[in-house]
């Protein structure tokens, strides 16, 4: 399994443009999200989806849009890209125990710079 | 609503000395606890989680974590820190409640110096 997979690695915008940050999972799982890591504030949710064509808000929704037309994709849209949307961003998915607790599964990051 | 407070920002300790996070949470459910560590450009990874059951919870790479329900606390140990060990280090904690919305402390980065 590669587990959780981002693409791209980096990215530099401007401020205004708009990109997708692409996010899969091989794993069957059920549950994906996006966090933001900024310094001094640790990972914050984005977006959280429990399904195919089920999504939600997390802590820091504004700016940015997902859905979720498949288990294994979760795409993260910047609409109009803004320099305090400069940040680490990780893609995460879980798996659920017969008692359903879950445990995430994060992927490698994407760094983006917004200018 | 639920927050996660990580005790120390950054710490510095020489190889062989002992580790010790603190790690406390607010939350008014009953939770789920972990403790992931992101190794310098690396992606987060688990280190180990308490879900139920004993208290003292063993994971990878030699650390423990001891759950305190009375505390509100879930530190994070390990008895003879390595260089390998340098990395920061998040607590987080989700209601058993909630589907999967993990609450991040703000991270304590931690050096090992040989």
């Amino acid at each position: 399994n590669a587990g959780v997979t981002q693409t791209p690695k980096f990215q530099v915008l401007k401020t205004g443009q708009s990109m997708t940050l692409q996010c899969a999972q091989d794993m069957n799982h059920e549950y994906m999200s996006w966090y933001r890591q900024d310094p001094g504030m640790g990972l914050r949710l984005i977006h959280y989806s429990v399904g195919a064509g089920i999504t939600d808000q997390g802590e820091v929704p504004n700016g940015y849009n997902v859905s979720r037309s498949t288990t294994e994709d979760f795409p993260l849209r910047l609409l109009s890209a803004a320099p305090s949307q400069t940040s680490v961003y990780f893609c995460a998915s879980s798996d659920r125990t017969g008692t359903g607790f879950r445990t995430q599964y994060f992927g490698p990051g994407t760094r983006l710079t917004v200018l | 609503a639920q927050s996660v407070s990580q005790h120390n920002h950054h710490v510095i300790l020489s190889e062989a000395a002992s580790l010790e996070l603190g790690c406390n949470y607010s939350y008014g459910g009953t939770v789920n606890l972990f403790w992931y560590v992101q190794y310098p450009g690396q992606h987060l990874q688990l280190l180990l989680k308490y879900f139920s059951g004993d208290p003292l919870v063993k994971g990878i790479k030699g650390f423990e974590a001891e759950f305190i329900k009375s505390k509100f606390s879930f530190n994070l140990r390990k008895p003879s820190v390595q260089w390998s060990d340098t990395a920061e280090y998040f607590c987080a904690v989700k209601g058993t409640d909630s589907w999967g919305k993990l609450q991040f402390g703000a991270g304590t980065q931690v050096v090992v110096t040989p």
